[in-house]
């Protein structure tokens, strides 16, 4: 139990145009979730923390407007990267609250690499 | 504020030798401690996690690590490397707040040698 599964794996889009990662826990209801960025070499930096039928709260540093995050479902998350740049790649990597399934972790997708040409 | 040191972001071993990967943590509160472990281009997996039970935390893998709250530190042990174990590995502290809110440390990356 307590699967995150993150989709798509790997995605290659175009500069200026917009891309959807989603996130989806698979056998538990999460009301919050996390996203995280890991730029090459380098460790993981919280983005936002995505509350289900809230607004997200944006870590410092982090622009609302390009990373557009909606939690609409206690198992759905989306992180949109609108009008990507080449600047943007990375990995991109999800997690959920584990409380809901009586556990005192927070669970991983299996992550996203993006690459803007 | 909370926060995590690992204190070497480049260890070498030799297959069969012990490991010894470092971090030590800041917290005003007691703290959630665990151990990622991050293969190239994948995600995460957890190796091991202390939660104010016991202070010595076996994991998977024949990888553990010890709670020392005087030493604020979560070393991660394991007595005999393997080549598979060759990876980057990540200490994390979750946020006080009662959410799953990580903090990272900044990697270590392991190398085994042959």
């Amino acid at each position: 139990g307590a699967v995150v599964s993150q989709h798509p794996s790997w995605v290659i889009c175009k500069s200026g145009t917009s891309v959807k990662i989603e996130c989806r826990s698979l056998d538990f209801q999460a009301t919050t979730m996390f996203w995280y960025r890991q730029f090459p070499k380098q460790s993981l930096m919280l983005m936002a923390t995505s509350n289900e039928g809230s607004k997200a709260t944006y870590e410092q540093g982090v622009e609302k407007d390009k990373f557009l995050i909606n939690h609409a479902s206690l198992t759905l998350s989306t992180l949109t990267v609108t009008s990507a740049h080449p600047e943007d790649s990375s990995f991109y990597i999800c997690s959920a609250d584990g409380r809901a399934a009586v556990n005192t972790e927070a669970f991983f997708g299996q992550g996203t690499r993006l690459t803007v040409v | 504020a909370q926060s995590v040191t690992q204190l070497d972001s480049h260890v070498s071993v030799s297959e069969g030798t012990p490991v010894l990967l470092r971090c030590n943590y800041s917290s005003s509160y007691s703290p959630s401690l665990f151990w990622y472990v991050q293969h190239p281009n994948k995600g995460l997996q957890l190796l091991l996690k202390y939660t104010s039970a016991a202070t010595l935390v076996k994991g998977i893998n024949g990888f553990e690590a010890e709670f020392k709250k005087s030493e604020t530190s979560f070393h991660l042990t394991k007595p005999s490397a393997h080549m598979s174990d060759a990876a980057e590995y990540f200490c994390v502290v979750s946020d006080p707040s009662g959410t799953y809110k990580y903090i990272f440390g900044t990697g270590t990356r392991l190398k085994v040698l042959a």
